[in-house]
This record gives structure tokens, sequence and C-alpha cells, in this order.
């Protein structure tokens, strides 16, 4: 069985200063990653996702992942945020190939940036 | 583009009572799946469907059923509401059984009280 864990329950940061989500993940078969955030009171939006290939993975508003799979790890980094990064971070794993669809979500890292 | 469609986005029930949640799936999009979010909880998977067969499920209660139509929307049924079935319930749709394409709707707010 998969699982996801968030080592960071909140992270506040200053405006402008760079920031390292962390997240790491169990499974026993391969997986596809995934980082989405949650703004107050609205849906989940996907920041970007790791299926194969470059390790390293560029998304939506200035948001990166590094894949490592020795460490098991998919830390999401941006390196200046800004206000309106203030949000709940998602990181998610879903098995590559098999009959299971279902993506599982770690508990969530709530970003608090600091003016 | 046309997104997940989820309605009502606020429900309120009382105890004991049924609720039924609807999600329309973007166009062409054939397998829905069914997500809950407890208050400051992560998302947790309750079901999917794939041309309108149960494709995958998860931890959804007995209480709960669900379906998909002809037309490939889905609702998720919601009978004997307890106060802990509060919660944020996401539908997402994707083109075929694909985990990594998968596109949320903003949610149905459920209040049971």
């Amino acid at each position: 069985a998969q699982s996801v864990t968030q080592l960071d329950s909140q992270v506040p940061v200053f405006e402008e200063a760079p920031v390292e989500l962390r997240c790491n993940y169990s499974s026993s078969v391969s997986v596809y990653l995934f980082w989405y955030v949650q703004y107050p009171n609205q849906g989940l939006q996907l920041l970007l996702k790791y299926l194969s290939g470059s390790t390293l993975v560029k998304g939506i508003n200035g948001f990166e992942a590094e894949f490592n799979k020795s460490q098991t790890s998919f830390h999401l980094r941006k390196p200046s945020v800004h206000i309106s990064d203030t949000a709940e971070y998602f990181c998610a794993v879903s098995d590559q190939g098999t009959s299971y669809d279902k993506v599982i979500f770690g508990p969530g890292t709530s970003l608090s940036v600091i003016p | 583009a046309a997104g997940v469609i989820q309605s009502p986005r606020h429900l309120i029930k009382e105890k004991r009572e049924t609720a039924t949640l609807k999600c329309y799936p973007i166009p062409r999009h054939d397998t829905v799946y069914w997500y809950q979010q407890g208050p400051g909880q992560d998302p947790q998977f309750l079901i999917s469907f794939y041309e309108k067969m149960q494709s995958d499920k998860g931890s959804i209660p007995d209480r709960f059923s669900a379906q998909q139509f002809s037309d490939y929307h889905s609702e998720l049924n919601m009978s004997s509401l307890e106060l802990g079935d509060s919660a944020l319930y996401f539908c997402a749709s994707s083109l075929g059984r694909i985990s990594y394409e998968q596109y949320f709707g903003p949610g149905t707010r459920l209040t049971v009280t």
C-alpha cells in the first residue's frame, strides 16, 4: 500500500524568501507523484506532476519539484514566494500500471507567507 | 475550457437525513472519482467509476452509494447522515482510467447539523 508523508504541517516564510516543502512516499511499485495546492475555501489545483523522465519537474506559479528515487522523496521548491502563495499544499501519489485509479494524498502542509 | 462541475456547492442537512451530490465531468471524460476531505484533513478516496461501472473503491461507508449515468455524470448518495460526514466532497474526472490526468471540481461543502 502507498503512503505519503509531509514532514512539516506548517511552514511560515517571509515574502520573497525561498521555500521547500518536504514530501516522502512509500510504495511497493512505481508511482506517479503530484503536488496540489488548495487556496482557502477552494478546490484542488494541480501544481505539477512527475510521470517519468527528468527528475526535475517545473510547474505553475514558479514552483518546481525534484524526484529522488533513492530517498523516495518529491520535495517542492520555490525560489521566492509571494503573499498569494499562502495556501495548503498536498503531496500525492498514485500507482503506475495497476488497476487502481485513486490518488493518495499526504496530510498537507500549510504555507503562510509573511509580509 | 470546461471544467468539472459539482452541485450543489453548499449543502446543509440534519442528522439522519439524506443528501445527493452531483458531479458533471469534463466533456468526453468517462471516468469519475469521488474524494472526501474532512476539516483539516487530506482528501480521502471514496470510489471511482469508469464507463458507468465501479472501477475502484476506497473508504466509502456503507451508508453511501454512488453511480455513474449514461451521460457520464455521477451522483453520490448519502443516507442516515452523521455529524462526521460534514466535509468537502470533491469529484474529479479523467479520460480513461488515468490517475495522473484527474481534474478536480470545486467541491461540495456538506454540513450536517
